[in-house]
């Protein structure tokens, strides 16, 4: 079974503090990895993506990283910031041609405060 | 781009009346989404269309949901009857043939009494 996980499920980290989040996938065939940031209220938005062959990617103070062999991925917050409260989702692709076919995982809800 | 217009942005109804839900996909994309979020199970796709045709409906939940997309730049979600448990907030998102990001809006947060 398609299946993403994902831990925390929510933290609270003070702000200028660095965080980590957790993804494990049991996805197949995979095909890609996302990291979208929801703000409350709003719609996810894109915030990395990652292949098959990619280890990690950057995108400002947002860095993932993918396991491709333990099926795990993470995203690190650098020196988190009061609008990055929000929840951060995972969301793995399934099958070579079918990125409309989106594997969701539960989120995690985090809370920078001052 | 105004990106994906969705409208309402909040809908409040009594069970046992219609619901419509609608959306502006970006101009140009090729596919478009609904998805529906939940506390408790996340965000689930009901169904997806390409180039105004419904691909995958198997994840909308009952026959008393529909979607129809008349046009590339359209497209309507109806609940008929609305129960409590249609309460959730439905996404809309849309994205190009060669291009696997999915643009989401801003979402209608539905509220079935």
């Amino acid at each position: 079974k398609n299946q993403v996980e994902q831990s925390p499920q929510s933290l609270i980290i003070l702000e200028g503090k660095n965080c980590t989040l957790q993804c494990n996938y049991t996805v197949s065939p995979f095909s890609n990895l996302r990291w979208y940031k929801q703000d409350t209220g709003r719609g996810p938005v894109s915030l990395t993506i990652m292949t098959f062959s990619e280890n990690t990617k950057s995108n400002g103070r947002y860095t993932a990283t993918l396991d491709a062999d333990t099926k795990q991925s993470s995203l690190h917050i650098t020196a988190s910031q009061l609008s990055d409260s929000a929840s951060y989702i995972c969301v793995v692709s399934v099958g070579v041609d079918s990125s409309y076919k989106l594997i969701f995982g539960s989120g995690t809800r985090l809370l920078v405060r001052p | 781009d105004a990106g994906v217009i969705q409208s309402p942005r909040h809908e409040v109804t009594e069970m046992g009346q219609e619901v419509t839900l609608r959306c502006k996909p970006i101009s140009g994309h090729d596919y478009l989404f609904w998805y529906r979020q939940t506390m408790m199970r996340g965000l689930e796709l009901l169904i997806y269309f390409n180039n105004n045709v419904p691909i995958d409906d198997s994840g909308m939940p009952e026959d008393r949901f529909s979607a129809k997309m008349p046009n590339a730049s359209f497209s309507t979600l109806k609940i008929q009857p609305s129960e409590p448990r249609d309460s959730a907030v439905y996404f809309c998102a849309s994205k190009r043939l060669d291009d696997g990001e999915q643009f989401f809006g801003p979402g209608t947060r539905l509220t079935v009494l």
